[in-house]
């Protein structure tokens, strides 16, 4: 998985608690990415950053945040987590914005 | 809305037979293609990518693209079972957005 990790990799709660997933890279790319993966859908864009402390919006963002304070962790935060964000999210990074992206490995989450 | 379009499928073919996976976009802008499979349960991994208008053959992975027409594809000759996968088209347009069909399932059948 090109040095990426994600943790947890599993998880239930419940609606309304907040929930942190965590993306780590090791292969110093600049440009990291988190996307959500649902039936029917596709794989949608959450949020991506092209530097430390800098990031921007994706296709389906609303209900999400993210956080990057070093070039290799990205985190993905739902505020307060809704049945809708049942998915599975992954991780992806590249070197240059128009390079190839590889994937992490998915975060399965439950909200009840 | 810009949009990639996939053949969910299933598409089933024959071992030792080609199976032909279809992709097209809506976004005349779009300037990088991209393959990926997918085993059921795992994260999508490269299979390869496609700049320039023609054919890029990679082992048994042939990406065609038709830029006039829109249109990219993937051929996979000599299909085995362990082909056997979701591939997902992705397009990248104009910046960063890297968009993605919704994927085609392959079923090669021994």
């Amino acid at each position: 998985d090109a040095g990426i990790t994600q943790s947890p990799r599993h998880k239930v709660t419940e609606t309304g608690t907040p929930v942190t997933l965590r993306c780590h890279q090791t292969e110093n790319h600049r440009y990291m990415y988190w996307y959500r993966q649902d039936p029917g859908h596709g794989l949608r864009l959450i949020h991506y950053s092209y530097g430390v402390k800098d990031t921007d919006k994706g296709e389906v963002s609303d209900g999400y945040s993210v956080s990057r304070s070093k070039t290799e962790d990205f985190l993905l935060t739902l505020e307060s987590a809704t049945s809708s964000q049942t998915s599975v999210y992954f991780c992806a990074i590249s070197e240059q914005v128009q390079e190839t992206q590889y994937f992490g490995p998915g975060t399965r989450l439950l909200v009840l | 809305q810009k949009e990639v379009e996939q053949n969910s499928g299933p598409l089933s073919v024959p071992e030792g037979a080609i199976a032909s996976l279809n992709c097209t976009y809506s976004d005349r802008g779009s300037q990088s293609f991209f393959w990926y499979r997918q085993y059921s349960g795992k994260s999508p991994e490269l299979i390869m990518f496609i700049y320039s208008n023609g054919d890029k053959e990679d082992g048994r992975f042939t990406a065609q693209l038709n830029k006039a027409s829109q249109y990219v594809s993937l051929l996979i000759r000599d299909s085995q079972p362990s082909d056997s996968a979701t591939y997902l088209c992705a397009v990248r347009q104009a910046g960063t957005a890297l968009i993605f069909g919704k994927g085609t399932t392959l079923s090669v059948s021994s």
